[in-house]
């Protein structure tokens, strides 16, 4: 299965709370899991990523937790602020036929509101 | 940012007519996607390219084509467009398909078909 699914499709949090968004896998081939961060009108920018062989990945207030016997991945933003307010995807890569392609969660809307 | 122009940025035209997309780039970068971005599906692949006239399909391909005649330029073609391609369009490059060097995305094309 080459599906990632994504949870929850929206999310609103308070500024300061913790924005948590998950994501889920079936292909145990997939070696590479990033997270993006979308703003209107912009293209996807790279957030953080995440190998399979670490259980958990923290650049600033964001953190990716990696669970590779449940075949799930989630970011935490702490401190939510404003700002962060964005659309946010998850991906995989590899499979079958290692060719660099990603796929992606269906995405997350996240408000966080002052 | 990751020198990326996408062109144009916004099209309108009526069902039955081609459009072509292009894509350019001034990284060098070996690797070059077009993706498509509808709500609820996140992004998904169309085609991608691992060099000058080396190209692939990708999970959505049905209905476009693609040619890569230049390292710099990737063209997305719609035949004849159909309402269903409806979207925003999305091209990434990548100098490597390993997590060293992973995929940036342009700011898009949002074309409407009526």
């Amino acid at each position: 299965q080459q599906q990632v699914k994504q949870s929850p499709q929206s999310l609103i949090v308070q500024k300061g709370g913790i924005s948590i968004i998950n994501c889920a896998y079936e292909n145990t081939a997939f070696d590479y899991f990033p997270w993006y961060q979308q703003f209107p009108g912009k293209g996807p920018a790279l957030l953080i990523a995440i190998r399979p062989d670490v259980s958990e990945k923290k650049e600033g207030r964001f953190t990716i937790s990696f669970n590779k016997s449940a075949k799930q991945f989630s970011l935490h933003i702490m401190d939510s602020q404003p700002g962060d307010s964005a659309t946010y995807f998850c991906a995989a890569r590899g499979g079958s036929s290692n060719t660099g392609k990603l796929i992606f969660g269906q995405g997350t809307t996240l408000q966080v509101k002052p | 940012d990751a020198g990326i122009t996408q062109s144009p940025r916004h099209k309108v035209t009526e069902t039955g007519t081609p459009v072509t997309l292009r894509c350019h780039q001034t990284e060098n970068h070996r690797y070059m996607y077009w993706y498509r971005q509808d709500p609820g599906h996140g992004l998904r692949l169309i085609h991608y390219s691992y060099g000058v006239k080396d190209t692939d399909k990708g999970e959505v391909s049905d209905g476009y084509s693609v040619s890569r005649s230049k390292t710099e330029d990737f063209l997305l073609t719609l035949e004849s467009a159909t309402s269903s391609q409806t979207s925003v369009y999305f091209c990434a490059i990548s100098g490597t398909m390993g997590s060293s060097q992973p995929q940036h995305f342009g700011d898009g094309t949002r074309l409407s078909i009526l």
